[in-house]
């Protein structure tokens, strides 16, 4: 069963970098599925930030492509996220989420999430 | 960006009714949309893909209907676990998007 987790900083200043690595386990990053990053604002619903694709290439949202980067490290089974220049509104519970395959295909539909963890921006 | 309306916000219904919530489309996503469900502290679960597929270990009393600009999740009989958030998410065009949420309450 493919377990994902979340880990970083909890509270971020204004201006900085936000950054987290999520590890999977029970299964490779390198497996030709979406790895993504997803955040919930507070009362609010889902915005999808960005991804690895199958291929290996990244496509990010963009409202946040000029800030944003998504890696592997397939040597370590993480995936990370960058956000550079947070403000208030990157407040969130970030989750970091593996595309949905069927026997047949692959999809950008995500059934395996972390727990997801509290980002809070303040100086 | 394709955005997405649920309603109703919020649905209030027994165990054993039939729950039907709406996701409406900007724009056409063909048949390519997901819904999930999310609980108070947890992540969402992925229900449905491709409109009507249930997702692996999804029971039969979850199904999805709708093409184009509407879409349905039904739920046939409301379990006492089926209270929950449920959202719709397209994946026809970029960015990915999902819907605000409907709110199934007892």
């Amino acid at each position: 069963q493919v377990q994902l987790q979340e880990s970083g900083p909890g509270l971020v200043k204004p201006s900085q970098t936000l950054s987290l690595t999520c590890t999977v386990s029970g299964g490779s990053v390198s497996g030709g599925f979406y790895w993504s990053w997803i955040r919930q604002l507070p009362g609010k619903g889902l915005e999808w930030i960005g991804y690895m694709s199958n291929n290996g290439s990244p496509f990010y949202n963009p409202s946040l492509e000029s800030r944003v980067s998504i890696s592997l490290d397939t040597s370590k089974n993480q995936f990370s996220l960058k956000l550079s220049s947070v403000t208030a509104a990157d407040a969130a519970v970030y989750y970091c989420a593996r595309g949905y395959c069927s026997s047949t295909s692959c999809y950008e539909y995500f059934q395996h999430w972390g727990q997801g963890t509290l980002v809070s921006v303040s100086s | 960006e394709i955005v997405l309306t649920q309603s109703p916000a919020t649905l209030s219904l027994s165990p054993g009714e039939r729950a039907t919530l709406s996701c409406r489309a900007s724009q056409s996503v063909s048949i390519y949309l997901a819904w999930y469900q999310q609980k108070p502290g947890q992540a969402p679960r992925l229900l449905i893909y491709e409109t009507s597929n249930r997702a692996t270990g999804i029971p039969a009393r979850f199904s999805g209907s709708g093409s184009g600009t509407d879409f349905t999740l039904t739920i046939g009989s409301l379990e006492p676990e089926d209270f929950a958030v449920y959202f719709c998410q397209q994946r026809s065009n970029w960015p990915l998007t999902f819907g605000g949420g409907t709110n199934v309450e007892i």
